[in-house]
């Protein structure tokens, strides 16, 4: 496989579960990122990590918690959602953080619903 | 506040012409401006950059022509195809500051007909 892939594609939860978004790069990048698209509004960043380090936490709710055990994966952590987290939660990678060439490769992303 | 704004929320053109997206900027510290396309179901896909000190970026079928004094930005695609259609974002970064930090417009969404 190539590029970065995500899992899984469409997830419905409640909202006392509990899941995990997963994300995978197979670019060899350092760097790897959390955004949220919700309707009609930009890409928001989540967080950042740089060589498996949180670098910026975007001021996200404790609902949604990250792991980066290591540069090539990256997890999202959801629990006790609410339906207004509904989003398009896409993964993203780029070569290094503060390279000044900040090209980010995407996956496909996970359309989160919370009933 | 948003610092990245794409005000056109569509665009149809005809194929064969040129498409134009237009962005603005509010701040004055970004450097480096990109766009990225996305068709559905998938994730944004980089298409162009253009730093700072340029005025224009081509590539292809696709030019990004920056006017850092306008605080304002273009995506021309000359000439437009059918496989064009997707929704465009635009976004800039302060390569100084925050390490890693995209700031993304709402997306045009650029329908091309035959």
């Amino acid at each position: 496989e190539t590029g970065v892939t995500q899992t899984p594609r469409h997830l419905v939860m409640g909202m006392t579960n509990k899941k995990s978004l997963k994300c995978e790069q197979h670019l060899g990048h350092n760097a790897m990122y959390w955004y949220k698209q919700s309707a009609k509004k930009p890409l928001e960043l989540m967080f950042v990590y740089s060589l498996e380090e949180r670098v910026e936490n975007n001021s996200v709710p404790s609902r949604f918690s990250p792991e980066c055990p290591n540069s090539s994966h990256l997890f999202l952590h959801l629990h006790t959602l609410q339906p207004e987290d509904s989003a398009l939660y896409l993964c993203a990678s780029s070569q290094q953080v503060g390279t000044g060439d900040e090209k980010l490769f995407f996956g496909s992303g996970t359309q989160l619903s919370v009933l | 506040d948003q610092q990245v704004k794409q005000n056109s929320p569509s665009l149809s053109v005809q194929e064969g012409r040129i498409s134009i997206l237009n962005c603005d900027y509010t701040n004055s510290m970004f450097d480096y401006f990109l766009w990225y396309k996305k068709y559905p179901a998938e994730g944004p896909t980089f298409l162009i950059s253009i730093s700072s000190i340029k005025d224009k970026n081509e590539d292809g079928r696709f030019t990004v022509f920056l006017n850092k004094s306008a605080k304002h930005l273009s995506l021309h695609i000359v000439p437009s195809q059918p496989g064009d259609s997707a929704v465009y974002f635009c976004a800039a970064t302060d390569r100084g500051s925050t390490l890693g930090r995209l700031y993304f417009g709402r997306g045009t969404q650029l329908t091309v007909w035959p």
